[in-house]
C-alpha cells in the first residue's frame, strides 16, 4: 500500500542553520504531498503542499518540491529559528484518506 | 478561517468509563476522521466517516467506535476506557479526495486513563 518515509530524528540545529528534511514516499497513482508541522500540545497545521510532479510548496520560508523521479518530498528552509522548534510530518493523500510520515523532532537552539 | 473543534484539549477518565471525544467542523467536509498519536508510532488511523452515518474502520479499531449523526460532528465512543487507551487524539476533516486539498486538524484531546 501506499507508505511515507522520513529520517525520524531528532535534529538538532543552532539558529540561522539550513535545514533538511528528507522524505520518500511509494504511491500508486498520483496523490498530492504536504509537510505538517506540530507545535507542542498541538495540532497538526499545514505547513505547505504539492499536488504534481515538479510543483514546489512554501510557506514561511520553508520549501519542498514534488520530485516524482526519485518520489521525494524534501523539506528545506536556509535559516531556521529557535520558534521553528516543532515536530515535522510528511504525508500523501491515497483515495479518500491521507498517509503520514513518522513525524521528525526539531530542535533550534539559540 | 476553517475550523475543526474538538470538545476538550485535556481529559481524564476511569478505567472502565465510557468516554466520548466530540469533533465539530464547520467548513461542510464530507470525510472526517480519528488518529491517535503516540510517542514514535506516529498517527495511526481510528476509524474515518465518508458521509452521514458512514463510518469505516482504520488501522486501530479495537476499543472504539464512532457516531456521524449529522454532517459537522464526528464523535469518538471508547467503550471502556482502559489505561492503554492514555493518548492524544486528533480528529480531521477533509473535502473529497479529487479536490486535491489537505486534511484540517483539530487541537487535539489528551486523554489520560487511569
Amino acid at each position: 500500500g501506499d507508505s511515507v518515509t522520513q529520517m525520524e530524528g531528532p535534529v538538532t540545529l543552532s539558529e540561522e542553520a539550513f535545514l533538511t528534511i528528507n522524505c520518500t514516499y511509494t504511491a500508486t497513482g498520483y496523490p498530492s504531498l504536504f509537510w505538517y508541522v506540530q507545535y507542542p500540545g498541538e495540532g497538526l497545521q499545514l505547513l505547505l503542499k504539492a499536488t504534481k510532479a515538479d510543483d514546489k510548496g512554501s510557506n514561511k520560508g520553508f520549501e519542498a518540491t514534488y520530485r516524482k523521479e526519485t518520489t521525494s518530498f524534501h523539506l528545506e528552509k536556509g535559516s531556521v529559528q529557535v520558534s521553528d522548534s516543532a515536530v515535522y510530518f510528511c504525508a500523501l493523500n491515497y483515495g479518500q484518506n491521507f498517509v503520514f510520515g513518522p513525524g521528525t523532532r526539531l530542535s533550534v537552539l539559540p | 478561517d476553517v475550523k475543526v473543534t474538538q470538545s476538550s484539549r485535556y481529559l481524564v477518565k476511569r478505567t472502565g468509563e465510557k468516554v466520548f471525544l466530540e469533533c465539530v467542523q464547520d467548513m461542510d467536509h464530507e470525510n472526517m476522521f480519528w488518529y491517535r498519536q503516540d510517542p514514535g508510532l506516529g498517527l495511526r488511523l481510528i476509524y474515518f466517516s465518508y458521509d452521514v452515518k458512514m463510518k469505516e474502520k482504520g488501522d486501530i479499531p479495537e476499543g472504539y467506535s464512532v457516531s456521524r449523526e449529522k454532517k459537522e460532528r464526528f464523535s469518538l465512543i471508547l467503550e471502556s476506557a482502559s489505561t492503554n487507551q492514555t493518548s492524544m487524539y486528533l480528529c480531521a476533516s477533509s473535502p473529497p479526495q479529487d479536490l486535491n486539498t489537505e486534511a484540517f486538524f483539530g487541537q487535539g484531546t489528551r486523554l489520560t486513563v487511569v
